[in-house]
């Protein structure tokens, strides 16, 4: 079976920069995505790493290590609207490889 | 479309009536996702198309659940004899398939199914 573990909230100050963790178990890994929502909205997609390292865009970046299942999200220069939950993802490579989602993140912006 | 398209938006039922929610994908999506959430939560994978392959239905919660998609394009999902515990947001997504934009889900705006 396939399982993400993320941290379930996350406070942090505007200005400041957070890293969000998230390890994971799965057969077959295709890939992490990260994923945010705002409060009665849908997920958007933010960035997929399928290789180790660090994919940066913008203010946001994310980290893969392969060898320790692990990821990480890292937002800098924080904004209120960064106050939202923000889900890491799978795709899984058995059963046709469908994308399987972490608990979330709630992310805390204070100024 | 433009993007992936829901409705209802809302949906209030009667505990044990029947209702089906619909999916409109992007145009050239082949894979296609069902997926629900209760309030403050995560996203549970329910039901997963990709082209003409038979569906990953591994997430369907009980056979009270089931969902088709018609002609590669417009999917609908039907739950039945709804309970209580049914009531969640039902969020549709879709991607481009396995190549090229395979990990990148577009999502809709989502049903909320609320059952009395």
């Amino acid at each position: 079976g396939q399982s993400l573990e993320q941290p379930s909230e996350v406070t942090a100050v505007e200005g400041a920069i957070v890293q969000i963790n998230c390890t994971y178990q799965t057969s077959g890994f295709y890939g992490l995505s990260w994923y945010q929502q705002h409060d009665g909205g849908a997920p958007t997609f933010l960035s997929y790493n399928a290789l180790d390292g660090l994919e940066e865009t913008g203010r946001f970046s994310s980290f893969l290590s392969r060898s320790d299942s692990y990821g990480y999200l890292l937002l800098q220069e924080l904004q209120m609207k960064d106050s939202a939950s923000y889900f890491c993802a799978v795709r899984d490579g058995t059963g046709g490889f469908k994308t399987i989602f972490g608990a979330g993140t709630r992310l805390f912006v204070k100024a | 479309g433009a993007g992936v398209s829901q409705s209802p938006s809302n949906k209030v039922t009667e505990k044990g009536k029947d209702v089906e929610l619909r999916c409109d994908p992007i145009s050239g999506h082949t894979a296609l996702y069902w997926y629900r959430q209760s309030l403050g939560q995560g996203l549970e994978f329910l039901i997963y198309f990709q082209g003409n392959s038979a569906p990953d239905k591994s997430g369907l919660p009980s056979d009270r659940f089931s969902a088709e998609r018609t002609g590669g394009s417009v999917s609908t999902l039907t739950i039945q004899r709804t309970q209580q515990e049914d009531s969640a947001v039902y969020l549709c997504a879709s991607s481009p398939g396995r190549r090229g934009g395979a990990n990148v889900l577009t999502f809709g705006a989502g049903s909320r199914l609320t059952v009395l």
